[in-house]
This record gives C-alpha cells, structure tokens and sequence, in this order.
C-alpha cells in the first residue's frame, strides 16, 4: 500500500526556518517524481515545488523560488522542503504528492499534510 | 503567471449531470497543458480524480469523465451522488510552472 507521511510542521515566527520531511513506503521510492502542495486555512490549493526522481531537475514557484528548498534522499525513501525566511502568507497546511515516473504534478497518491503557521 | 480560472460554484440534482471548465489566461487549453482534475472534501486531503486530460484511476468513480471543451479542461459528472458533494480544482501545467485553478464548490440539492 503506498503511504506518504508528512511531518515537520509547527509553530514558526516570521523570518524563521522550518524543515518539512515526506516519508514514502509502499512503492519504489527512486522511480518517481515528487512534488509539495500547500493550501492556506480556507484557500485553495497552491503548488509549491517539484523534483525528479534524480534530483537532476526541480522547479519551484515563484512565490517560493529564494526561499524554499526540494531535495530528497532515495536511500531513505524521504522527501523534504527546507523553508527559510518564512512569512505570515506561508501559512498553510503542506501537502506531498508522488508524481508520474516523468511529470511533476500530483499523479496519484498524496499525504494528509502538515500545517506550517508563521506567526509572531 | 498564468491564471487558471474555474467557475466559484455549481448545483447538481442527486442523478443530475453537471460539467465543470477550468480556463486559462494565456489561451485555449490544449492536451499539452496535461490538465488534472481534483476532489477535495472539507479537512481531507485532496484526491487525484483525473489526469492528461481524461485518463482516470481506479478509484475514480466511472460518473466522471475529463476532456477538452471550446478551449478549455472539462469535468463531467454525470449521475450525481450525494456523496460527489465538494470542492473541485483543476491543474495545468506551463513548462515547469503548475498552476492550480481557483476551484469550483459542487452542491448536491
């Protein structure tokens, strides 16, 4: 069965960093693209970055792009967004999602999120 | 940025059909914008219903179908169930960019 469990999330000030993780298990890990959704408390959803199987490409939106960081570590079947410089409009509960082995969108499955709240 | 837009809102009878668009602010929506379809019921996750367009998963009930429509992504569902209640986003991709649509509340009355 495959699984995707978030975690990391709290209570962070503004300016502040935070290290999201992903634990994946069910499926071979390494073959497939992954990608962080965000939803901000009755929003609507917001994607955030994506990254190969590889590493070799990753994307991020604009919104992130300086400030946020997508890596992955196969070996440990772990997804993880380092999110530095953190603002009040990064609230939102933070969503991973497997992609296809060759697109970078949600292709299936997601986790049940972690919620990040950026406040003083 | 490209804008994705979506009707705010939709009512369905129980056995009705309804159809859902998602546009873009850049054109037509074409199959290179590999369009998605997702559910989202209130304090779940979303769940992926369709994706390239009209492809469906095995959990997607057979009701919904996507495809192209006068320049833009459509969601049909038709033969509407009461539990269809919920908030539907469209997805479309720009060349590395992903870009959500505003989303579309679908009411069972």
């Amino acid at each position: 069965e495959v699984q995707l469990e978030e975690s990391g999330g709290g209570l962070v000030k503004p300016g502040g960093s935070l290290r999201l993780s992903c634990a994946a298990s069910g499926f071979t890990f390494s073959y497939y693209n992954m990608i962080w959704v965000r939803q901000a408390p009755g929003k609507g959803l917001e994607w955030v970055s994506s990254i190969r199987s590889s590493s070799s490409y990753i994307y991020y939106a604009d919104s992130v792009k300086g400030r946020f960081t997508i890596s992955r570590d196969n070996a440990k079947n772990s997804l993880y967004l380092q999110m530095n410089s953190l603002r009040a409009e990064d609230t939102a509960m933070y969503y991973c999602a497997r992609g296809g082995r060759d697109g970078y969108t949600p292709r299936d499955y997601w986790g049940q999120g972690t919620l990040v709240t950026v406040s003083s | 940025q490209a804008v994705v837009t979506q009707e705010p809102s939709l009512t369905v009878s129980p056995g009705g059909t309804v159809t859902l668009t998602c546009g873009s602010s850049t054109g037509a929506v074409t199959s290179g914008h590999y369009p998605y379809w997702f559910q989202q019921k209130p304090g779940q996750a979303p769940r992926t219903l369709i994706y390239d367009t009209s492809n469906k998963h095995s959990w997607t009930p057979a009701r919904f179908s996507g495809s192209l429509l006068g320049g833009k992504a459509a969601l049909t569902l038709s033969g509407a169930q009461p539990e269809d209640e919920a908030e539907y986003y469209c997805l479309l991709s720009y060349s590395g960019a992903y870009v959500f649509g505003t989303g579309t509340k679908v009411t069972v009355l």
